[in-house]
């Protein structure tokens, strides 16, 4: 079983829809949680940082369940600009306490016009 | 300010030759992480350093990589007898302390032929 593991997609929609991606991780004694955004051909970029709490930063909100060892990230109003991979990422603490990020294989999200 | 760099951009090699990929990290940022991106596989990590020592080389797929850091900054990669295998992005991240958020350099792109 993977570490990561998220729905590979694609997932294709129409501009100002709503789209939820989940993720779950096995390590339970991870610490930290991201969203990374990846365009072809580029380096990963941060999204957003996830928090047990819920947080949000204008159309995305990032969710966590711990308990449920979970992960999803909900963008609103969809725009032609969000077409990209999107990486679920986890801090995998291990005994030297590395801070080594374990990634998903991501999601790919095309906005339709 | 500057982000990572990495360099080269693009390598083609042929089978059994050695390689060097350097990364020059943030300026002031203690922490360097490797990883390989293959083709339609997520990323993978390979190597830590924290300033000069690298405390978890447990990615390192084969004792034909290596790396080091010198000065705590620029860190270079080394494959030994390339194999048609090792064919990815390699990928260098920076982050001011371990558990922080990384930055990722744009990646050398390895083909062995």
């Amino acid at each position: 079983r993977k570490e990561v593991e998220q729905d590979p997609g694609p997932f294709n929609v129409p501009e100002g829809a709503t789209v939820a991606f989940n993720c779950t991780y096995s390590n339970s004694a991870s610490q930290s949680f991201f969203w990374y955004r990846q365009d072809c051909r580029k380096e990963p970029k941060l999204l957003m940082s996830v928090y047990s709490s819920g947080n949000e930063d204008g159309r995305f909100t990032a969710q966590l369940n711990r308990a449920s060892q979970y992960i999803s990230l909900l963008i609103r109003d969809s725009k032609l600009s969000d077409s990209a991979t999107y990486l679920c990422v986890v801090n995998s603490r291990g005994s030297s306490n590395t801070g080594k990020l374990i990634f998903g294989q991501g999601t790919t999200l095309q906005v339709k016009p | 300010g500057a982000g990572v760099s990495q360099s080269p951009s693009n390598k083609v090699t042929e089978k059994g030759k050695d390689v060097e990929l350097r990364c020059d990290p943030i300026s002031g940022h203690t922490a360097l992480y490797w990883y390989r991106q293959s083709l339609g596989q997520g990323l993978e990590f390979l190597i830590y350093f924290q300033g000069n020592s690298a405390p978890d080389k447990s990615g390192l797929p084969s004792d034909r990589f290596s790396a080091e850091r010198t000065g705590g900054s620029v860190s270079t990669l080394t494959i030994q007898r390339t194999q048609q295998e090792d064919s990815a992005v390699y990928l260098c991240a920076s982050s001011s302390l371990q558990l922080y958020e990384q930055f990722f350099g744009p990646g050398t792109r390895l083909t062995v032929l």
